[in-house]
């Protein structure tokens, strides 16, 4: 059964125009993740939070890329203003108690920017 | 930056064989391998992992094989059966940081009926 539920499925957006990507986890986990996949590409590290703060960053989290935990449940990827170059699958991961535990994907939320 | 490498995109095998899909890595400082197979449409879903404490891990008709002198990894399907045509990718992690995974570009495995 899916431990992550991402919403929305599909996003499209102009160009420039900010957009929220939101991962709400079924149960208490403690590491976050976000990955994106730019089509016919490989799955790419975005950043890691744990205990409510950024653990660790790629070069592709630049300024314009921000995550939180609003209300303590659901977890967000805030793109600013978005560039072409954005349109991919974004994909939220959670582990639970232990980082050495797999880690658990969503179905991923499809961001096209026009 | 390739530190996980996947040579094969692609492989068919009729139903009932062996696959057999190999991953290479560089980073001598992974400790923690992973496969996860991928239908269209879903997310990356978790078969198996590997510790590099090990040389073998197996789950069900599911074996994942580490070779650390070569950093070569192998994941072993058998019998394989045509719900296990799907993409999969191989990720590896290092022990200090955050766990964060490396993919592998990945090979589309077709099992034929």
């Amino acid at each position: 059964e899916p431990e992550v539920t991402q919403t929305p499925s599909h996003q499209v957006t102009q160009m420039g125009q900010e957009v929220i990507l939101r991962c709400v986890p079924i149960s208490n986990h403690l590491y976050f993740y976000w990955y994106r996949q730019i089509l016919g590409q490989k799955v790419e590290f975005l950043v890691s939070f744990y205990n409510n703060e950024i653990s660790e960053k790629s070069e592709i989290f630049d300024d314009q890329f921000s995550v939180e935990r609003p209300d303590g449940s659901n977890f967000t990827l805030k793109i600013r203003s978005t560039k072409l170059e954005d349109s991919a699958m974004y994909f939220c991961a959670i582990t639970q108690e232990d980082k050495n535990q797999p880690q658990h994907f969503g179905d991923g939320t499809r961001l096209s920017i026009l | 930056d390739q530190q996980v490498k996947q040579n094969s995109p692609s492989l068919s095998v009729q139903e009932g064989r062996i696959s057999i899909l190999n991953c290479d890595y560089t980073n001598s400082m992974f400790d923690y391998f992973l496969w996860y197979k991928k239908y269209p449409a879903e997310g990356p879903t978790f078969l198996i992992s590997i510790s590099s404490i090990k040389d073998k891990n197996e789950d069900g008709r599911f074996t994942v094989f580490l070779n650390k002198s070569a950093k070569h990894l192998s994941l072993h399907i058998v019998p394989s059966q045509p719900g296990d045509s799907a993409v999969y990718f191989c990720a590896a992690s290092e022990a200090s940081g955050t766990y964060k995974y490396i993919f592998g570009t990945g090979t589309r495995l077709k099992v034929l009926a």
